[in-house]
């Protein structure tokens, strides 16, 4: 059964540093994604990662795909205080269970 | 094209109530998650459904359940409701199960009960 680890859960950081929040999950994944949460709201996606060493990148966000270590980095550049959320991973094995499995969110919350 | 949609967005039940959340997936998408999230728990899986017929489960209690209509909207159902059913109810649609299109999720539910 895939299970789904992150690491921080909480992150307080000042704004303009850098931090990287880390996703390991148990089994192969078929894909691996990043959404963030705003309080009260829904989630929104920012990246599907399929393939070992897939990188992507979207402003200050930066995302990789390690399969052989089961591990995804989420890597914030400069933070500045809009990227405070909450930012989940998940897995999604693609077996005749395909579901799509959590983590339990990093909350990160950047200092002015 | 709109997104995902969910009714009502706020809830407050009493216990031992029934309630009943509703889902509209994406145009043109077949399968509708749902999803529970509360502080405690995280986000963890109710049950999808594709085709008006319920293809995966999670680990819920037999007074969650859900259906499918021809048009692919969804509801949820909870009876005899736990003051622990207070939680944002999310549901995600996609295309289609089996292939690995990305879900896109609703605004939520939230249902508190007292």
């Amino acid at each position: 059964e895939l299970k789904v680890e992150q690491n921080p859960l909480f992150l307080s950081m000042q704004e303009g540093k850098n931090y990287t929040i880390y996703c390991n999950y148990s089994t192969t994944s078929d894909r691996l994604y990043w959404y963030r949460q705003d309080p009260g709201k829904s989630l929104e996606s920012l990246f599907v990662l399929l393939s070992n060493g897939a990188v992507k990148q979207e402003g200050r966000l930066m995302a990789s795909l390690d399969t052989k270590a089961r591990l995804s980095t989420l890597h914030i550049t400069a933070a500045v205080h809009d990227l405070s959320a909450t930012y989940f991973c998940a897995g999604h094995l693609m077996n005749r269970d395909d579901k799509i499995i959590f983590g339990k969110g990093t909350r990160l919350h950047i200092l002015p | 094209k709109a997104g995902v949609t969910q009714t009502p967005r706020y809830l407050i039940k009493t216990r031992g109530q029934q309630v009943t959340l509703s889902c509209s997936p994406i145009s043109g998408h077949r399968s509708v998650s749902w999803y529970q999230q509360t502080p405690g728990q995280g986000l963890q899986f109710l049950f999808e459904y594709f085709s008006e017929t319920q293809r995966n489960k999670g680990n819920f209690p037999g007074r969650f359940s859900g259906r499918q209509f021809s048009n692919s909207r969804s509801e949820m159902n909870v009876s005899t409701l736990e003051l622990g059913d207070s939680a944002l109810y999310l549901c995600a649609s996609r295309n289609s199960p089996g292939v690995l299109y990305e879900q896109y999720f609703g605004p939520g539910t939230r249902l508190t009960v007292t």
